[in-house]
């Protein structure tokens, strides 16, 4: 079965530090990786998207993320953290099954960032 | 713009009783899903379904049922509420193919008294 790994359960950084969140997933076969993000109060919304081609995916609000397979990881970055980045983000992995087409969302335990004025 | 609607935002229900969470979404996407989220735990699927009529277990079925009759809407039943099922429940749907991401409701905050 699929499974994400997210290490890092609470972070916090002092604004404009810079942000790795680690994320490593455990499947051996082709996979599509996202990361979403859950502001206070707020439904969750996708940051960033990868599912084949350049490893390093750029999303929004100055998110990054890199694909690495070897490490079976796809880390999220940012340079340099605002307040407003203060939220829980998600890992989440996805695969098709050969014999039905659909596809199962797994998703990590989350990480909550608080970023300090 | 797209949405994925929860009926309730807030319910509180007593033990035993049957408990309905409701879920629409106006996108035709093939895929629907039920989460409960907890803190520490994060996203836990209970069953999704790809189609009119068809479900899946998820990791954390024991205690719901599902229901999808139409493609829009995907009902999560507590057959029988307990405590322990107080939780954040997200329900989220998807397009089959490509590389194309959930989208989420608000939630529904379930307190079993």
């Amino acid at each position: 079965a699929q499974s994400v790994s997210q290490h890092n359960h609470h972070v916090i950084l002092s604004e404009a530090a810079s942000l790795e969140l680690g994320c490593n997933y455990s499947y051996g076969g082709t996979v599509n990786l996202f990361w979403y993000v859950q502001y206070p109060g707020q439904h969750l919304q996708l940051l960033l998207k990868y599912f084949s081609g350049d490893p390093l995916v750029k999303g929004i609000k100055g998110f990054e993320a890199e694909f690495i397979k070897s490490k079976f990881s796809f880390n999220l970055r940012k340079p340099s953290v605002q307040w407003s980045d203060t939220a829980e983000y998600f890992c989440a992995v996805t695969r098709t099954r050969n014999s039905g087409g659909y596809q199962k969302v797994t998703f990590g335990t989350g990480t909550k960032l608080q970023v300090i004025p | 713009d797209v949405k994925v609607t929860q009926s309730s935002r807030y319910l509180v229900k007593r033990t035993g009783e049957k408990v309905f969470l409701e879920c629409v979404q106006d996108m035709d996407h093939e895929n629907m899903f039920w989460y409960r989220q907890d803190p520490g735990l994060g996203l836990r699927l209970i069953y999704f379904s790809y189609d009119v009529k068809m479900k899946e277990k998820g990791d954390i079925p024991e205690g719901y049922s599902v229901s999808r009759e139409k493609k829009e809407r995907f009902s999560l039943i507590l057959e029988s509420a307990s405590t322990n099922q107080t939780s954040m429940y997200l329900c989220a749907s998807r397009k089959t193919g490509g590389v194309t991401e959930a989208f989420f409701g608000q939630g529904t905050r379930l307190t079993v008294v």
